[in-house]
C-alpha cells in the first residue's frame, strides 16, 4: 500500500526556520500532485501547499505565502517543504497527502515557541 | 475562498441509530470539467484523516457501506445508517474543485 512518512518537525524559535520531508513509497510518486495539510492540535484541517507531479506548479495557502516553499525531488521520491520566518500561528502537525488526498502521512509536530 | 459549513458541529448519537452531517458550499463545487470534487474524511483520535469519499459519493476501500455520500452543487451530506462505537471521531469535509483547497471545520461524533 502507497506510504507516506513525514519527518523533519521540532521546536523553533519565532522567525526561524524548519525543512519537512516526507518520503514516499510504492506509488509512482511523479504522476501525482502532492500537498501538505496543517492542523493546530485540537483544531480543523488547513490545507497549506501543493505541487504538480513534475514540480512546474505550485500553490500557496495565503497564510504562507511567500515564507513557505514546496518541492519535490522525484528521484528520491521525496515532498519537502521548506518553512522560513516562522510564526507561532504555524504550531501543528502537518501531514503531507498525495493527489485526492487518498493517502496521508502520520505527521510531523511543529512547535513555533522562545 | 470557498468556505465550507458543516453542521452539526457535535453530534452525539445513540448506537445503532442514524446519524447525518450537512456540508454547505458558498460556491458551486461543479469544476469545469463537469466532476464535482467533494470529499469526506474521518478522523479517530489519535489518528491521520482517513478519506472515506471522493467525487461526493464514490466510497473508498474498505469503507462500510452503513457511509454514504450525497448532494450536489452546493449541498452535500454524509450519513451513517447505524452508527457504530468505531465511528466515534471528527469528520470533515473538503472541497477539491477551487484553489485554495478549503475544509469544513469538523463535526464531532460521540456515543451518547
Amino acid at each position: 500500500e502507497v506510504q507516506l512518512v513525514e519527518s523533519g518537525g521540532g521546536l523553533v524559535q519565532p522567525g526561524g526556520s524548519l525543512r519537512l520531508s516526507c518520503a514516499a513509497s510504492r506509488f509512482t510518486f511523479s504522476s501525482y500532485w502532492m500537498h501538505w495539510v496543517r492542523q493546530v492540535p485540537g483544531k480543523g484541517l488547513v490545507w497549506v501547499s501543493g505541487i504538480e507531479g513534475d514540480g512546474s506548479r505550485t500553490r500557496y495557502a495565503d497564510p504562507v505565502e511567500g515564507r513557505f516553499t514546496i518541492s519535490r525531488d522525484n528521484a528520491e521520491n521525496t515532498l519537502y517543504l521548506q518553512m522560513n520566518s516562522l510564526r507561532a500561528e504555524d504550531t501543528a502537525v502537518y501531514y503531507c497527502t498525495r493527489e485526492g488526498f487518498d493517502f496521508w502521512g502520520q505527521g510531523t509536530l511543529v512547535t513555533v515557541s522562545s | 475562498d470557498v468556505v465550507l459549513t458543516q453542521s452539526p458541529l457535535s453530534l452525539p448519537v445513540t448506537l445503532g441509530q442514524p446519524a447525518s452531517i450537512s456540508c454547505r458550499s458558498s460556491q458551486s463545487l461543479v469544476h469545469s470539467n463537469g466532476n464535482t470534487y467533494l470529499n469526506w474524511f474521518q478522523q479517530r483520535p489519535g489518528q491521520s484523516p482517513r478519506r472515506l469519499f471522493y467525487e461526493v459519493s464514490n466510497r473508498d476501500s474498505g469503507v462500510p457501506d452503513r457511509f454514504s455520500g450525497s448532494g450536489s452543487g452546493t449541498d452535500f451530506t454524509l450519513k451513517i445508517s447505524r452508527v457504530e462505537a468505531e465511528d466515534v471521531g471528527v469528520y470533515y469535509c473538503m472541497q477539491g474543485t477551487h484553489w485554495p483547497k478549503t475544509f469544513g471545520q469538523g463535526t464531532k461524533v460521540e456515543i451518547k
